[in-house]
């Protein structure tokens, strides 16, 4: 199995413009879950699907953040407008099934707004 | 506040020693689980013990789960330099719904 795919891996952006990350899970995963990590705040929990559906938005930080799920396979986390403060590396995830099973994570976006 | 608070923030040991870091959470949980993230890559999962566990092992690795004192332990036995990298608990709430990981241990293994 390829695992987790992420895209792009780098993005470099001005303040502003609106930026899409992308997420294929692992096929026959249900959850899928989008994370954020900094340096200051650690790595949190933005949104979790489960079967295309949001279950958990929570801790998605404010409106400008969005994210969808059109299919099993195939997820985006969208970003307008972005904000320096944005810059983070995003990590999506997929589980067989719940939150409570082993989470397989991409490598990651790595997101820098100017 | 996070769930899982691990103890200490940072850790260096020298190549054969053992490495013990600590894991604290608050509320009842379903299971608790260690991944490890090597700097700039993803996590990679560790090992999972249930709530109703006390103890599993893996390889070198041995988890032990305290639910009285809410409380996990990852021991790494025979360090390697290779096993330098951060490692974060995370917790899964009794419903199975919500995973938070802590702030992570980094670990350094000097060779």
């Amino acid at each position: 199995d390829a695992g987790v795919i992420q895209s792009p891996r780098h993005e470099v952006t001005e303040m502003g413009q609106e930026v899409t990350l992308r997420c294929k899970p692992i096929s026959g995963h249900n959850s899928l879950f989008w994370y954020r990590q900094t340096m200051m705040r650690g790595l949190e929990l933005l949104i979790y699907f489960n079967n295309n559906v949001p279950i958990d938005d929570s801790g998605m930080p404010e409106d400008r953040f969005s994210a969808k799920m059109p299919n099993a396979s195939f997820s985006t986390l969208k970003i307008q407008p972005s904000e320096p403060r944005d810059s983070a590396v995003y990590f999506c995830a997929s589980s067989r099934d719940r939150a409570a099973d082993t989470q397989y994570f991409g490598p990651g976006t790595r997101l820098t707004v100017l | 506040s996070q769930q899982g608070e691990e103890d200490p923030q940072a850790l260096s040991i020298q190549e054969g020693e053992n490495a013990t870091m600590n894991c604290s959470y608050k509320t009842s949980i379903n299971n608790l689980q260690w991944y490890r993230q090597n700097s700039g890559r993803g996590l990679v999962h560790l090992i999972l013990i249930r709530s109703n566990e006390r103890e599993k092992h893996s390889g070198r690795l041995r988890v032990t789960l305290d639910t009285s004192k809410k409380s996990s332990s990852l021991l790494i036995t025979a360090s390697r330099a290779a096993d330098t990298a951060s490692y974060f608990c995370a917790t899964t709430d009794t419903g199975g719904f919500k995973t938070i990981f802590g702030a992570g241990t980094r670990l350094f293994v000097k060779a």
